[in-house]
């Protein structure tokens, strides 16, 4: 099972919006709505902020949403502020149990 | 308010075997709703799912890693545990454990609490 495939970085100005991609294939992403997305801060374990492609865990701000698309997931962070920069991974269910994580976007506020 | 611990040891000899334990405090680990697991990230790398178990014991591991991982449960103690044997460098990483919802659960399929995670550093 291979990694689901992020941009290395991905970047925005405070107030401006960033969306993050996560690309699987038609055995994780394109089968399941089972797309979670986290945030880690460096040194800090990863929180998670969207599960089921657009669900938000209580307390996770209306600025994070999430969407699918085929084997494709977003992330959109709106209105980003300067405690938005962080490392955001997604995360698929595969079948048979399987999880699979992606490789993990750096977002930097400018 | 549920709460996870990593523990073992820091330092770990290639080709010998990792031992982790996470024990859960706050909530039982006996549960129909969760499945508890074990999430690695090696330093300056993503995050790599290593394992999840239901309290009955019923375990599913990454591929990739199966022949090398056990994970067990100890529901007397309520903990959960991890075992990866034959480690090299490349097993050098924070190791989290978590929990993951089931279909019953309100958060579903998604590691909705973590460990502060420990470093595992394999090295002679």
């Amino acid at each position: 099972q291979s990694a689901l495939t992020q941009p290395p970085s991905a970047s925005g100005s405070p107030g401006q919006s960033v969306t993050i991609s996560c690309t699987g294939t038609s055995s994780d992403i394109g089968r399941f709505n089972y797309v979670s997305w986290y945030r880690q801060y460096p040194g800090k374990a990863p929180k998670l902020i969207i599960y089921e492609v657009t669900k938000r865990p209580s307390g996770v701000p209306d600025r994070f949403s999430g969407s699918k698309s085929g084997n494709t997931a977003s992330l959109t962070v709106s209105g980003l502020q300067a405690e938005d920069e962080a490392d955001y991974y997604c995360s698929s269910y595969a079948g048979n149990n399987i999880r699979v994580f992606g490789t993990g976007t750096t977002v930097t506020v400018l | 308010q549920l709460q996870l611990q990593e523990s073992g040891p820091g330092l770990v000899k290639p080709w010998e075997t990792l031992s982790l334990t996470c024990s859960v405090s706050g909530g039982s680990i006996i549960t129909s709703d969760y499945y508890w697991g074990w999430i690695r990230q090696p330093p300056g790398k993503g995050l790599e799912w290593i394992a999840i178990i239901y309290y009955t014991g019923n375990a599913y591991q990454n591929p990739s890693l199966k022949s090398r991982v056990t994970i067990s449960a100890d529901t007397s103690k309520n903990k959960f545990s991890l075992r990866l044997n034959s480690v090299t460098a490349a097993d050098t990483a924070v190791y989290y454990c978590a929990r993951v919802g089931l279909a019953a659960a309100d958060i579903h399929a998604a590691f909705d609490i973590w460990g502060p995670g420990t470093l595992v550093t394999v090295s002679s």
